[in-house]
């Protein structure tokens, strides 16, 4: 059974510096791995996808890695804006199968 | 097209009432899911539908939930005679299979609160 972890749980950092966030998987067999952002109370923005035959995506600030065989991701958010705070989630859909599973995610302040 | 769309955003229900949520995915996916996502947990997987068909259900899908996606349109999702522990953020989410997968767009969810 597939069990995804965030550390850390909860991250607060001054305004400017770069964010690093962990995301690990127990099963390697993995189609693909995304990243989402959730504002409190909302639904979950995609932030990026990546296909588990690539190493890594970029998106402006945003870059996320993928180590496939070590079960592991890291999201990076260069130059860090109050506007970044939020909580983060990182999903992996299994190579056989269809659904997500989350990890719990880690939340972002970041502070002025 | 603008997205995942879901109603209504809130719902306040008492115990033992039933309610009914409504997700519209984009036109163009033909996978439709449900999550569940309780406070400062990352969601959980309930169902999914690729077309109309609903092929995979979880354990957490209790006698008392229901799904359906007629003409593989919308989808809603019921719970009947609600309880306390259903309380929680309610998720939709589409996506594209064809031959390779896109990835997954969610809806702002339904939070449903039973008192």
């Amino acid at each position: 059974k597939q069990e995804v972890t965030q550390i850390p749980a909860a991250l607060s950092v001054p305004e400017g510096e770069n964010l690093v966030l962990n995301c690990s998987f127990t099963d390697s067999a993995i189609y693909n791995l995304q990243w989402f952002r959730q504002d409190p109370g909302k639904g979950l923005t995609s932030l990026l996808l990546i296909q588990s035959s690539q190493r890594e995506q970029t998106s402006g600030r945003l870059n996320a890695s993928l180590d496939k065989s070590s079960g592991r991701s890291t999201l990076y958010i260069a130059a860090s804006q109050p506007g970044d705070s939020a909580t983060y989630l990182c999903a992996v859909r299994q190579a056989a199968g269809n659904k997500l599973t989350f990890g719990g995610g880690t939340r972002v302040l970041v502070k002025p | 097209d603008t997205g995942v769309s879901q109603d209504p955003r809130h719902k306040i229900t008492k115990r033992g009432q039933n309610v009914t949520f409504r997700c519209d995915p984009i036109s163009e996916h033909n996978r439709l899911y449900w999550y569940r996502q309780t406070l400062g947990q990352g969601p959980e997987f309930l169902t999914y539908f690729q077309n109309e068909a609903q092929l995979e259900k979880s354990r957490l899908l209790s006698d008392r939930f229901s799904a359906e996606r007629p003409k593989g349109s919308f989808s809603t999702l019921e719970i009947q005679r609600t309880e306390q522990g259903d309380s929680a953020m309610y998720l939709c989410a589409s996506s594209l299979q064809q031959g390779r997968h896109y990835g997954y767009t969610f809806g702002s969810g339904t939070r449903l609160t039973v008192v």
